[in-house]
């Protein structure tokens, strides 16, 4: 079962910053949290994965709370491309510990 | 660029044939992996390979084998189609198994008859 719990949906206006919230209660010390994101008829696609510091990319931003037991993955100027189904997904960098994906949030984003 | 490519974007067959889906990356990654997604379910590990002809089962392994005779290509092996095996079947892989990104291909869309 996937250990991440993420909203089933989310709506953003073109342009505007896009939060999408994951909750990872029972993260382990040595496991990572990593965002993936579906466009449709496509395979995933990675975004951006990080421990507990925050972390950015030319893609996005990772939020991280202290405690470790949830995320916000942050889309700054969504574009009507950026509609997908992302996922949170925590996993551990020991061999044979393949990503589980869970449901995911399906983002919406309008003009 | 990574790339991954799979065989086939869409393949009908018949129920109790045979069917090879193949997989293909250029980045001499070690680990490949075959998944499959299905509407309300998420994606779903069927099988993983960390080197050539080594394999290990996924969650979902039954109905399903695998073959990795070259380190850039995994196949995956419908051994008798059955209309329960229609997906949309993901393959990906991965450099190593520190805190690497796993690649996915586009995926093949299997419908089975």
């Amino acid at each position: 079962d996937a250990k991440t719990t993420q909203p089933t949906s989310m709506d953003c206006a073109e342009g505007r910053a896009a939060n999408l919230p994951c909750n990872h209660s029972t993260i382990s010390g040595n496991e990572y949290v990593y965002w993936y994101r579906q466009i449709h008829s496509q395979g995933p696609q990675y975004i951006i994965h990080g421990l507990k510091n925050n972390e950015t990319n030319e893609m996005a931003s990772l939020i991280i709370t202290e405690d470790r037991k949830s995320s916000t993955l942050i889309l700054p100027h969504a574009t009507l491309r950026d509609t997908a189904v992302y996922y949170c997904i925590v996993r551990g960098n020991q061999a044979g510990t393949a990503l589980i994906f869970g449901k995911g949030t399906t983002l919406s984003v309008s003009s | 660029d990574v790339k991954v490519t799979q065989s086939s974007r869409y393949l009908v067959k018949r129920t109790g044939e045979k069917v090879f889906l193949e997989c293909v990356q250029d980045m001499d990654h070690e680990n490949m992996f075959w998944y499959r997604q299905d509407p309300g379910l998420g994606l779903r590990l069927i099988y993983f390979s960390y080197d050539v002809k080594m394999k290990e089962k996924g969650d979902i392994p039954e109905g399903y084998s695998v073959s990795r005779e070259k380190k850039e290509r995994f196949s995956l092996i419908l051994e008798s189609a059955s209309t329960n095996q229609t997906s949309m079947y993901l393959c990906a892989s991965l450099e190593g198994w520190g805190t690497d990104t796993q690649y996915f291909g586009p995926g093949t869309r299997l419908t089975v008859l």
